[in-house]
């Protein structure tokens, strides 16, 4: 079975500081897909990025990165330079070829502090 | 494009009535989804379909009902309301099911006395 997890429940961070949230899976797929969704406090499923696990080079959306570490099925998301906007509960999620599921982790809760 | 739509936002309903939660998208996509969202258990799949007339049963599909007689609607019905069915309900589609980036709407809350 596919699991994924989050291992934390909730972080804080400073503005304009850099923070790491983890999100590791389980899988014995070889073709499959990584996600980060952003879910602010208005409700709205955002993506923030995603990964092609074919793809060895990590996936970067402006302040927003990843650290894709397949043989440890890890895949964590780096925000770069913290703002306030960025406050909100972040949900790793997981498919493979295949497959019309999308598995999701539990989430962490993401504070930014002024 | 208004992307993903659902109605109602809010729902209050009694124990045993039955509703239909609305979700609609306007994109073409062929995959649609719904999910609930409960604190600390993240987005749990209910079901899904992977174009018109064809479903299939998500994680968490007991005393829920769907179809999909069209590419743009995918109505979620609740038969018989629980309790244990209070959550936020959301509603996703895609262009496909390999590995796309899915949509989602802005969610409905239920809350069932």
């Amino acid at each position: 079975a596919q699991t994924v997890t989050q291992s934390q429940p909730e972080m804080s961070v400073q503005e304009a500081e850099t923070v790491t949230l983890s999100c590791t899976y389980d899988t014995s797929e070889s073709n499959y897909y990584l996600f980060w969704y952003k879910q602010p406090p208005s409700r709205q499923m955002i993506l923030v990025i995603r990964q092609e696990a074919y793809k060895q080079q990590n996936a970067t959306e402006n302040r927003f990165s990843v650290n894709f570490q397949k043989a440890a099925k890890s895949f964590s998301l780096k925000i770069s330079d913290s703002q306030l906007g960025d406050t909100a509960m972040y949900f790793c999620a997981f498919t493979f070829s295949g497959t019309y599921k999308y598995i999701f982790g539990t989430g962490t809760r993401l504070k930014v502090l002024a | 494009n208004a992307g993903v739509t659902q109605t109602p936002k809010f729902q209050v309903l009694k124990t045993g009535q039955s509703m239909t939660l609305q979700c609609a998208q306007d994109m073409n996509h062929e995959y649609m989804s719904w999910y609930r969202q409960d604190p600390g258990m993240g987005l749990r799949l209910i079901h899904y379909s992977v174009g018109a007339g064809i479903t299939d049963q998500g994680e968490v599909p007991n005393g829920y009902n769907v179809s999909r007689s069209t590419t743009e609607d995918f109505p979620l019905r609740l038969l018989s309301a629980a309790p244990s069915q209070t959550s936020v309900y959301f509603c996703a589609s895609s262009p496909t099911s390999a590995g796309e980036t899915q949509y989602f709407g802005p969610g409905t809350r239920l809350l069932v006395l």
